[in-house]
């Protein structure tokens, strides 16, 4: 069974920084594109960034290129979200989620972490 | 603003027929697949539809998914509570180098 648990969120300053990170099991995640979405408190999903299962391309969201930076530890099965300069607007829930090979879409999602920006 | 436009709320009765459409652009739906995910409250999205019209297994044959151009929808046959749901569609853009969401569909099942 595939399982992603996300961990890292929590309250943090605006212009702060934090790392999240998504815990893989059930599969063989080297084989595997990655990516993070995420969710303000009562609105859409929004994708956030991608890498791809070596780690060698990476993607991202115009409202988050030069503040967050994603990449995976292939051999601790392990995704992360570096995320510097937090804005207000950073708020919401983050999702790690494993991508369909040769698809943009993605089949498993872990429950997500809550990150907060606030004073 | 969401890149992919969709209506904002959807209902209809049990065992009812409804559909929720996508619309998009030739950057987006217009050159590459669309995707619909289900999230009920307080969960995590589940795929529902992949690569325009392809189910992964465990999902019924009630939910169906096309694209014509740059609009896609999403048909639910024989309407169940448990149907009761915000719907996503999304895709690749060309331009943005991005993926993008519709701002998502709240389906009400009267």
């Amino acid at each position: 069974e595939v399982q992603l648990l996300e961990s890292g969120g929590g309250l943090v300053q605006p212009g702060g920084s934090l790392r999240l990170s998504c815990a893989a099991s059930g599969f063989s995640f080297s084989t595997y594109a990655m990516s993070w979405v995420r969710q303000a408190p009562g609105k859409g999903l929004e994708w956030v960034s991608s890498i791809n299962n070596g780690g060698s391309s990476t993607y991202y969201a115009d409202s988050v290129k030069g503040r967050f930076t994603i990449s995976r530890d292939n051999s601790k099965n392990t995704l992360y979200l570096q995320m510097s300069g937090l804005r207000a607007e950073d708020t919401a829930v983050y999702h790690c989620a494993k991508r369909i090979s040769g698809y943009w879409a993605f089949d498993d999602w872990g429950q997500g972490t809550l990150v907060t920006v606030s004073s | 603003q969401s890149v992919l436009t969709q209506p904002p709320s959807a209902s209809g009765t049990p065992g009812q027929r409804v559909t929720i459409s996508c619309s998009g652009s030739s950057s987006n739906i217009g050159s590459t697949t669309v995707t619909w995910y289900q999230q009920l409250p307080g969960t995590a999205p589940k795929l529902l539809i992949y690569s325009n019209n392809q189910r992964p297994s465990g999902v019924p044959d009630r939910f169906s998914g096309s694209k014509s151009a740059t609009s896609a929808s999403l048909a639910i046959s024989g309407l169940q509570s448990e149907d009761e749901a915000d719907y996503y569609c999304t895709s690749w853009d060309d331009s943005l180098k991005g993926v993008v969401f519709g701002g998502g569909t709240k389906l009400t099942v009267l």
